[in-house]
């Protein structure tokens, strides 16, 4: 079965520095991979998605992310972080026909000043 | 923005009562999803649902849990007798088509808790 696995339940970065959340997925089969956040007391939000069209994927608030086949990796990254990015992030993945998704046990970001 | 919509956003009951969680999907979407996160653990699927019949369900979906749809707009999960272990965020996510790449469109969650 698929998987996913974040490193790091708790990230913490000053504002305006990298943020670099981490996931890796396991997987026989080419994944489809996804990252969404959840912000305090709100529901799921897409911040970006793998289909296979191309290996680094733009998302939403300055968010990307790069599919690494080599690494099994889809590490989410923003090269400046804001105080609003403080939240917390899924990697999830869906694979073999199905359209269940898996996620991972999430990555909460502090942002500090 | 269209948006997936629930209600009550918490729910306390008591062991062994029903409860039914309710969701409004996004009107054109006709996939439909329950997840649910127990507190610090993992966004768990529950089940999946299209046109009135449940397409695909986890093990923790066991009989003591079920999805309707009563009418155009709505989507319902019901547990019929709560455990303690059923407190937890109950998500519901709909989508526009059945593609493993498809995005699923997430509501803002009850919290349930069961006492």
């Amino acid at each position: 079965a698929q998987s996913v696995t974040q490193l790091g339940s708790h990230v913490s970065v000053s504002e305006g520095a990298l943020v670099l959340l981490r996931c890796n997925y396991s997987s026989s089969v080419p994944p489809y991979l996804f990252w969404y956040v959840q912000y305090p007391n709100q529901g799921l939000q897409l911040l970006l998605k793998y289909t296979s069209a191309a290996t680094l994927v733009k998302g939403i608030n300055g968010f990307e992310a790069e599919f690494k086949k080599s690494e099994t990796s889809f590490h989410l990254t923003k090269p400046s972080a804001h105080m609003s990015d403080a939240a917390e992030y899924f990697c999830a993945v869906t694979q073999g026909g199905g359209n269940k998704l898996t996620f991972g046990t999430g990555t909460q970001l502090k942002v500090e000043l | 923005e269209p948006e997936v919509t629930q209600t009550p956003s918490h729910q306390v009951t008591q062991m062994g009562q029903e409860v039914i969680l309710r969701c409004v999907p996004i009107s054109n979407h006709l996939y439909f999803y329950w997840y649910r996160q127990i507190l610090g653990q993992k966004v768990e699927f529950l089940v999946s649902f299209y046109n009135n019949e449940i397409s695909e369900k986890s093990e923790i979906f066991d009989d003591q849990f079920s999805v309707e749809r009563p009418d155009g707009s709505n989507f319902t999960l019901k547990i019929r007798s709560t455990k303690l272990e059923d407190s937890a965020m109950y998500f519901c996510a709909s989508s526009e088509v059945w593609q493993e790449e498809e995005t699923q469109y997430f509501g803002p969650g009850t919290r349930l808790l069961v006492l």
